[in-house]
């Protein structure tokens, strides 16, 4: 059986501060995925990665993927406040594409 | 315009009644999902429809049925509420290219749905 797993689950870092979020899968997986979820509000859809090595970037967030090691990151660069929120990576293969979310990260930047 | 609709946003109800969700996408996607998000904020897929034919059940209880009409809706209906279904539930829609096209699933708002 598939399983996502993310650490931390929690993460409070000063502004300006850089860290990572960690996401490990236990089987293959065609997809890795990174959604944004405010509270109370739908999932916003960051990054997709499809092969080894992969690495995107938008604004202060960089997400990169390891399938030998089933492992990709979402790294934080000189956290601003806005960047308050949760994150999921979810895991898909292709012909069967149901997301297998992780944990969730929920992020809080202090001033 | 939104992309996928869901509603109700909110729906308050007692133990032991039928209700239904209703999801709408406006992106020509061919593959429609309905996602269960718990208390503690955990996704789990229940089901998907591709051209309104059903591809993935998980495990859940057969009080949910879920019906898509046409590819662009999909409706959840739920049978005999328990307080166990109180949950946010994500209407979801993407669109299956290849093996390696992204498969971006597009969310819907959300029902938060509490049964008392």
């Amino acid at each position: 059986e598939l399983k996502v797993e993310q650490n931390p689950l929690f993460l409070s870092m000063q502004e300006g501060k850089n860290y990572t979020i960690y996401c490990n899968y236990s089987t293959t997986s065609d997809r890795l995925y990174w959604y944004r979820q405010d509270p109370g509000k739908s999932l916003e859809s960051l990054f997709v990665l499809l092969s080894n090595g992969a690495v995107k970037q938008e604004g202060r967030l960089m997400a990169s993927l390891d399938t030998k090691a089933r492992l990709s990151t979402l790294h934080i660069t000189a956290a601003v406040h806005d960047l308050s929120a949760t994150y999921f990576c979810a895991v898909a293969n292709f012909g069967n594409e149901k997301l297998t979310f992780g944990t969730g990260t929920r992020l809080t930047i202090i001033p | 315009d939104t992309a996928v609709s869901q509603t109700p946003k909110y729906l308050v109800t007692q133990m032991g009644n039928d209700k239904s969700i209703k999801c709408e996408q406006n992106l020509g996607h061919d593959t429609m999902y309905w996602y269960k998000q718990d208390s503690k904020k955990f996704l789990k897929i229940m089901f998907s429809y591709n051209n309104k034919e059903l591809i993935i059940n998980e495990t859940v209880p057969n009080r949910f049925s879920p019906k898509s009409p046409d590819k662009a809706h999909l409706n959840l209906h739920i049978n005999s509420l328990e307080l166990g279904d109180s949950a946010v539930y994500f209407c979801a829609s993407s669109q299956e290219t290849a093996r390696t096209s992204e498969n971006e699933q597009f969310f819907g708002p959300g029902t938060r749905l509490t049964v008392l």
